[in-house]
């Protein structure tokens, strides 16, 4: 099962910063929260990954509270492109453990 | 550098006949999954190689299985198809390191249809 619990969809008005909460309570000192995108039909995009601190790259950034208990990936200016399913994962990273995905949120950019 | 490619992109077959399906990982990726993904299960684990052997693997029955070459390349095999089976069939490959994290970075995917 999914570790991880995230709203099944949002809303977001293109141009403003879109930001998408994810639940990891349960979450080990050494996993990491991952977080894929999918656009319709498409392979999962990488988006981004950490495991205590605030990470940003080219397309978001990503926020982990202190306790590490949960996460906000930040799209800081969404376009109607960014329409996608979102989905966070929470795993040691290493190379002998496999993703599992939940169901994600269903992000829409309204324009 | 190229991503990882998914040939066929599209298939059907029938019920009972047999399918390949082909990924070509990152150059240097040494580690290749597989997953399956439908509307009702969502993205599910199939199975990962590494090194040409089989590390972990999902709940699915013995008709899915996979294979990996020496050049990191990997071929999924579906027998005796069902109708069940019909989904996008999608391909992840990772630089397999020792050490810190191992991103998996996903191919386009095969559109597998079973009539």
């Amino acid at each position: 099962d999914a570790k991880t619990t995230q709203p099944t969809s949002m809303d977001c008005a293109e141009g403003r910063a879109a930001n998408l909460p994810c639940n990891h309570s349960t979450i080990s000192g050494n996993e990491y929260v991952y977080w894929y995108r999918q656009i319709h039909s498409q392979g999962p995009q990488y988006i981004i990954h950490g495991l205590k601190n605030n990470e940003t790259n080219e397309m978001a950034s990503l926020i982990i509270t202190e306790d590490r208990k949960s996460s906000t990936l930040i799209l800081p200016h969404a376009t109607l492109r960014d329409t996608a399913v979102y989905y966070c994962i929470v795993r040691v990273g290493n190379r002998d453990d496999k993703i599992i995905f939940g169901k994600g949120t269903r992000l829409h950019i309204l324009p | 550098k190229a991503g990882v490619t998914q040939t066929p992109r599209y298939l059907i077959k029938t019920r009972g006949q047999q399918v390949t399906l082909s990924c070509s990982p990152i150059s240097g990726h040494r580690s290749v999954s597989w997953y399956q993904q439908t509307p009702g299960q969502g993205l599910q684990f199939l199975f990962e190689y590494f090194s040409e052997t089989q590390r972990n693997k999902g709940n699915f029955p013995g008709r899915f299985s996979g294979r990996q070459f020496s050049n990191s390349r990997s071929e999924m095999n579906v027998s005796t198809l069902e109708l069940g089976d019909s989904a996008l069939y999608l391909c992840a490959s990772s630089p397999g390191g020792l050490l810190g994290t191992d991103t998996q970075y996903f191919g386009p995917g095969t559109r597998l249809t079973v009539l």
